[in-house]
């Protein structure tokens, strides 16, 4: 157990719709991160926040958003959702520094039909 | 741009027999930051070895190394006396100082018994 929290596990939704995926960091983590993997395929960094405020930013669509609340946890919004928005969605969260290791949640499987 | 490869879809190694992952990366900073994860079958990502560019020695944990050739920008990862729960997807990662990270599509491992 990595103390990384994501809910839901499982997320079954139609294109169109929009849903919040839940990140609560480890104890102590100031840092969080959202990675989306597609079926078969390596992580591509969605956005970084650090102690509530955007720090990175990388490969994330203007229909996702995400912030990082007062008490550290973190949510991803997904809007005008498409087929190809189907993937597992990983949340991670470390301390500071550039060499601190993330700590990945178990990720959120979504599911657009 | 920045980029990670990592070439080798899927490796097989004998249980006890020692393998290495190749990950080359391009970039034109000077410091930065590298790391292997493991991705088990249960989807958690595992922090295996991690490195600093600036730093000549090569990373060890355990029966994990790395060699680390910056001019080349190579990051190859060695696992010795391969065991069964060795096997996994290997994602090699690289962090700039923009903290956008950057992974590599992977590696699947197999241990052959």
């Amino acid at each position: 157990d990595s103390g990384v929290t994501q809910t839901p596990k499982h997320l079954i939704t139609a294109t169109g719709q929009r849903v919040t995926l839940r990140c609560s960091p480890r104890s102590g983590d100031l840092s969080v991160y959202w990675y989306q993997q597609s079926l078969d395929q390596g992580l591509q960094f969605l956005i970084q926040y650090y102690n509530g405020e955007e720090r990175a930013k990388g490969n994330i669509l203007e229909r996702f958003s995400a912030q990082q609340f007062p008490d550290l946890h973190s949510e991803l919004n997904l809007s005008s959702l498409e087929l190809g928005d189907s993937a597992l969605y990983f949340c991670a969260s470390s301390g500071t520094g550039l060499l601190s290791e993330q700590y990945f949640g178990p990720g959120t499987r979504l599911t657009v039909t | 741009a920045q980029t990670v490869t990592q070439s080798q879809p899927e490796m097989s190694v004998q249980e006890a027999e020692t393998v290495t992952l190749s990950c080359t990366y391009d970039t034109s900073e000077s410091d930065y930051y590298l790391f292997w994860y493991k991705q088990p079958p249960s989807r958690q990502m595992i922090l295996v070895i991690r490195q600093e560019a600036y730093k000549q020695q090569n990373a060890t944990e355990n029966r994990f190394s790395v060699n680390f050739q910056k001019a080349a920008k190579s990051f190859s990862l060695k696992i010795s006396d391969s065991q069964l729960g060795d096997a996994a997807m290997y994602f090699c990662a690289f962090i700039p100082g923009t903290y956008k990270y950057i992974f590599g599509t992977g590696t699947r491992l197999k241990v052959l018994a």
